[in-house]
């Protein structure tokens, strides 16, 4: 099961620069689209989302872009700080509210 | 901040025997998942349930799989005879009956190991 499909298992960025973390999909019916993020023994952390309706979301630091046309969505951290080093995961949702998840992003910010 | 909590955080147990993971949502929210991420892989989907009942339900939620809101805070989540491949960590999550209902929350997991 490929819906969902984060390219990228690692990314590496430099505190204070952007991290841009990618994530593909396949199914056109997805209603949302959401990134969560995930320490070593912690369940993943909601961050921020976005309607299938919309093309952009902000909330602080964060910013998601969704092209529909690409079925193509990314997630900008800016500035990125070293407490941002986790697993991003890129989840979907359908109407009947079950999250598709992809394999996840490990994204290290050095100092 | 309320949060999503689990317990226990480590189960291990033996083939054949059955365990119940437990959960306690977020306390206005209505809707209850559990998911489940066997190492290595995806998180994967396995229940959703709402007003006391099974919304969704995927493959892997066979009939050895039981979830059960037994009182107004618990969630639960059996498995009634376990195989080596239950091994996984399972979340469980919750969101509310709002506008936002799309946000699920996850609690920290248990992690399940299966001898």
């Amino acid at each position: 099961d490929q819906q969902v499909k984060q390219n990228s298992p690692s990314l590496s960025v430099q505190e204070g620069r952007i991290s841009i973390l990618n994530c593909d999909y396949t199914n056109s019916m997805f209603d949302y689209f959401l990134w969560y993020k995930k320490y070593p023994a912690e369940g993943p952390t909601f961050l921020i989302s976005i309607s299938s309706i919309k093309d952009k979301n902000e909330d602080g630091r964060f910013t998601v872009f969704l092209n529909k046309s690409a079925k193509h969505l990314s997630l900008h951290i800016v500035p990125s700080q070293p407490g941002d080093s986790a697993v991003y995961f890129c989840a979907a949702l359908g109407s009947n509210y079950k999250l598709t998840f992809g394999k996840g992003t490990l994204l290290t910010v050095n100092p | 901040e309320p949060e999503v909590t689990q317990t226990p955080s480590h189960q291990v147990t033996q083939m054949g025997q059955e365990v119940i993971l437990r959960c306690v949502p977020i306390s206005n929210h209505l809707y209850f998942y559990w998911y489940r991420q066997i190492l290595g892989q995806k998180v994967e989907f396995l229940v959703s349930f709402y007003n006391n009942e099974i919304s969704e339900k995927s493959e892997i939620f066979d009939d050895q799989f039981s979830v059960e809101r037994p009182d107004g805070s618990n969630f639960t989540l059996k498995i009634r005879s376990t195989k080596l491949e239950d091994s996984a960590m399972y979340f469980c999550a919750s969101s509310a009956r709002t506008v936002t209902r799309y946000e699920q929350y996850f609690g920290p997991g248990t992690r399940l190991t299966v001898t």
